[in-house]
């Protein structure tokens, strides 16, 4: 079975740019999780969806936005890019919304983003 | 809110030697516990979970954890090592009834020696 996959691996803006980034969860998962990855401020989660809805948000401002289609599939959107936003983003995806029983999350190889 | 704390950002050890890595953490309402690794330029792998049951926890590549409610850890071992153990590894925790949303601590990296 295929892993998470997202494109693109490796991406270069510049500043006031948007980016849109995508991850394609294990066949049959349905929910797909964002990840933001920095040196200063390590894992940190960004938001969770589950059946074309968020059902989680992290500590981000409203310039981070996704969604999910009907496949499962996720983008994740930042507008107006600043430096501090250069970083690895990471996806994961489980089978379902985590209720009695944790899911085990898969995480994608994440898109390297940079911004100059 | 919970929070995870990894003491050693950086944990050499020679090939063949035990490792021990820790990990505390601090929640108001119970907890599951992860540790994951991450290899250069990879994304994140689990290597085990504490959900209930059994304090001592086994995982993949002859990884252990032990859950210590009382001293709240949940530190990782392995009894002896391997040069492809090098990576960084990643304690998490999520509260029960907290969806997916991991909260990770900081990092260790694991770096084996000849």
């Amino acid at each position: 079975k295929a892993g998470v996959t997202q494109t693109p691996r490796y991406l270069i803006k510049t500043r006031g740019q948007q980016v849109t980034l995508s991850c394609s969860p294990i066949s049959g998962h349905r929910s797909v999780s964002w990840y933001q990855q920095t040196p200063g401020q390590g894992l940190q989660f960004l938001f969770e969806y589950f059946s074309e809805t968020q059902r989680n948000k992290g500590n981000f401002p409203g310039r981070f936005s996704g969604r999910q289609f009907s496949n499962s599939r996720s983008e994740m959107n930042v507008s107006t890019l600043e430096l501090g936003d250069s970083a690895l983003y990471l996806c994961a995806s489980s089978l379902r919304l985590a209720g009695g029983s944790q899911e085990t999350q898969y995480f994608g190889p994440g898109t390297r983003l940079l911004v100059l | 809110a919970q929070s995870v704390t990894q003491l050693d950002s950086q944990v050499p050890v020679f090939e063949e030697a035990p490792v021990e890595l820790r990990c505390n953490y601090s929640s108001s309402v119970s907890v599951y516990l992860f540790w994951y690794v991450q290899y250069p330029n990879q994304g994140l792998q689990l290597l085990l979970k504490y959900l209930s049951g059994s304090t001592l926890v086994k995982g993949i590549n002859g990884f252990e954890a032990e859950f210590n409610k009382s001293q709240t850890s949940f530190h990782l071992r392995k009894p002896s090592v391997h040069i492809s153990d090098t990576a960084e590894y990643f304690c998490a925790v999520t509260i029960t009834g907290g969806g997916n949303k991991l909260t990770f601590g900081t990092g260790t990296q694991l770096k084996v020696e000849l």
